[in-house]
């Protein structure tokens, strides 16, 4: 069966620190990956998605970016984190029609 | 460019009625539609997935219909219960099988004992 790991599952980060989140995917080969933010009040947003190595596609301009290194991983980054950036992040994966979810990634940025 | 909306917010009910969650999307052209349930805390949990040419989708408790020509989407919880309590949220997806999911902003569901 698949599983989809996200960590850390908590951070707390100071404005102008860098960040890196990572999802990985077991049990499904040349999936399609997505990142996206839940802000508090606001709906779910997607920020990136992949459908393959190396292959990513921003769907808002933002101070956020993504890698997809492997086949089954996915990474947000930062460089320089912003205090709107606060949010919890989830991962998400997709072969055919059902798309599912990791546990998220609750971010707070002091 | 397709919205969803999700009515009402936000629905407390008592233990052991039925209820019914809304969807509605504005461009009928959906490739399916994705009912999930979120805890809080947590990740999304898929519940059901209609595709486009289907009316219906049943898993257990949970119905979940799809009328594309009126641009809705409905989830039917029967027989309520405590752990019901959640947040749902409606998906749909357009653009053929490639395209990405459009979420709307969730029911926030509390059925009390």
């Amino acid at each position: 069966s698949q599983t989809i790991h996200q960590w850390p599952a908590t951070l707390v980060q100071p404005v102008g620190s860098p960040l890196s989140l990572e999802c990985t995917v077991e049990g499904t080969s040349n999936p399609n990956l997505y990142w996206y933010r839940q802000a508090a009040g606001r709906g779910l947003q997607l920020l990136f998605y992949s459908v393959g190595i190396g292959q990513i596609s921003s769907e808002v301009p933002q101070n956020l970016s993504a890698s997809r290194p492997q086949d089954r991983q996915f990474i947000l980054s930062s460089k320089k984190l912003l205090l709107s950036d606060s949010g919890f992040y989830l991962c998400a994966w997709r072969l055919h029609y059902e798309q599912y979810f990791g546990p998220g990634t609750r971010l707070t940025v002091t | 460019k397709q919205e969803v909306t999700q009515i009402p917010a936000a629905l407390s009910v008592p233990e052991g009625e039925n209820l019914v969650l809304n969807c509605s999307f504005t461009d009928s052209a959906i490739y399916n539609l994705q009912w999930f349930r979120q805890d809080p805390g947590k990740g999304l949990t898929s519940l059901l997935l209609i595709q486009s040419s289907q009316r219906e989708q049943t898993s257990g408790r949970l119905n979940a219909s799809l009328d594309k020509s009126s641009g809705r989407s409905t989830l039917y919880i029967a027989a309520s219960q405590p752990g019901d309590s959640a947040t749902y949220l409606c998906a749909a997806r357009g653009g053929g099988s490639q395209g990405n999911l459009i979420f709307g902003k969730g029911t926030k569901l509390s059925v009390k004992p």
